[in-house]
């Protein structure tokens, strides 16, 4: 039972355009939503995160979208630069049955960004 | 934030041995973490690791292939036991804070089983 999915393996997009990532979860209980980027050969970095009560969050050149009823968030990147190229992994978080914290990954999204 | 180092950063391992990795961070933390990643695949949490306790394994892993020490709260480690070519995998050792509002991960240890 996949809890976190991104249904999309990749994405291409220009740069200087708008990339958008998504993600999409089942379990209703899921307390913070957290995005990484990883590169080949490096542990994934964190990137931003929302927690269940809010519905945006903005860092730069990064936001994330809460969309609580439709179980869904995703993650802009304005202005795409080639040094994007990644791939981003969604993420959620929420207590388990022994009240620890667990992440739970999505397959990832190998985004390309085009010079 | 916190730094981890993770060792070997990858090896390549015969079938039938054991690989044990190693993780530092440069701070104390109560709980760290290891992770599997198959390739083409997402991150699985193999268990975790509270110092002083035993390590609290997740369905589907079980100690005896995935034996974990976490001797103080700056190190641990994760043995893969009895390798198969079924465990080539990137094996990451994270710490998380809080809530995890953020969570950080080592570079990771690409193992190969031949």
């Amino acid at each position: 039972d996949q809890q976190v999915k991104q249904n999309s393996p990749s994405l291409s997009v220009q740069e200087g355009r708008i990339s958008i990532l998504n993600c999409d979860y089942t379990n209703s209980m899921f307390d913070y939503f957290l995005w990484y980027k990883k590169y080949p050969a490096e542990g994934p970095t964190f990137l931003i995160s929302i927690s269940s009560i809010k519905d945006k969050n903005e860092d730069g050149r990064f936001t994330v979208f809460l969309n609580k009823s439709a179980k869904h968030l995703s993650l802009h990147i304005v202005p795409s630069q080639p040094g994007d190229s990644a791939v981003y992994f969604c993420a959620a978080s929420g207590r388990a049955a022994d009240s620890s914290y667990k992440l739970i990954f999505g397959s990832g999204t190998r985004l390309l960004v085009r010079p | 934030s916190a730094v981890i180092s993770q060792k070997p950063s990858r090896d390549i391992c015969q079938r039938g041995t054991s690989l044990t990795i190693q993780c530092q961070v440069d701070s104390q933390v109560t709980m760290m973490f290891w992770y599997r990643q198959q390739p083409g695949q997402s991150l699985t949490l193999i268990a975790t690791a509270n110092q002083g306790s035993e390590a609290t394994y997740e369905s589907g892993f079980v100690i005896d292939k995935f034996p974990i020490s976490r001797p103080n709260l700056t190190f641990s480690t994760l043995t893969v036991s009895n390798m198969s070519p079924e465990d080539s995998s990137i094996y990451l050792c994270s710490v998380g804070r809080g809530e995890f509002t953020e969570a950080f991960f080592g570079q990771g240890t690409r193992l190969t089983v031949v």
